[in-house]
């Protein structure tokens, strides 16, 4: 059974300050992860996908990078607007479906 | 932008009553997925439709639920008789391809009294 970690729970930081998290996985044969954004209330927001250890993706603030057991997310001067949960979820194997972690709670403190 | 739309936003139910979740996915996607997430916890995946038939379900997923695509844009996640346990917020999602990024629609809680 896939299994997807997420480091920490919750962080707290504040405007500017840099820092990272981080998605570790165990599964076999890695066809996909993919990173969200969640606001309260609402629905996972598509951020990136990586396929293959190596493999780094960017958008704004943020940059996905992959390794064959995790993948960070990293916040580079992050701003109050970038307060959200980001869920990490991956797909393996012979199914198409993915697994969820529980999320990293960001706050970003002015 | 093309995005998944979701009704109502908000369902508050009786225990034992039929609830039906509706669905408009992203036009050109041929996948659609059913998602729910108590409070507090992860997403859980509940089933998926392809082709118009159940492609994966979850344990989840049981005699209790039923999903159908009515027309050719809709798709609906039906509970036939909910239970108090049944209350979460729940999520449609959809994509063009197999393994490729899903995109969620802005989910109905529901609410069983």
């Amino acid at each position: 059974e896939d299994q997807v970690t997420q480091s920490p729970e919750a962080l707290r930081l504040q405007e500017g300050e840099s820092s990272s998290l981080n998605c570790s996985y165990t599964v076999s044969g890695l066809r996909g992860l993919f990173w969200y954004r969640q606001d309260p209330g609402k629905g996972p927001e598509f951020l990136f996908t990586l396929y293959s250890a190596g493999e780094e993706k960017e958008k704004e603030r943020l940059k996905a990078t992959l390794t064959k057991k995790e993948s960070f997310l990293h916040i580079t001067a992050p701003k109050p607007e970038d307060s959200a949960t980001y869920l990490c979820a991956v797909v393996s194997g012979g199914s198409y479906i993915p697994t969820f972690g529980r999320g990293t709670s960001l706050i970003v403190h002015p | 932008e093309p995005e998944v739309t979701q009704t109502p936003s908000h369902q508050v139910t009786q225990m034992g009553q039929e609830v039906i979740l509706r669905c408009v996915p992203i036009s050109n996607h041929l996948y659609f997925y059913w998602y729910r997430q108590i409070l507090g916890q992860k997403v859980e995946f509940l089933v998926s439709f392809y082709n118009n038939e159940i492609s994966e379900k979850s344990e989840i997923f049981d005699d209790q639920f039923s999903v159908e695509r009515p027309d050719g844009s809709n798709f609906t996640l039906k509970i036939r008789s909910t239970k108090l346990e049944d209350s979460a917020m729940y999520f449609c999602a959809s994509t063009g391809g197999l393994g490729n990024e899903q995109f969620f629609g802005p989910g109905t809680r529901l609410t069983v009294l």
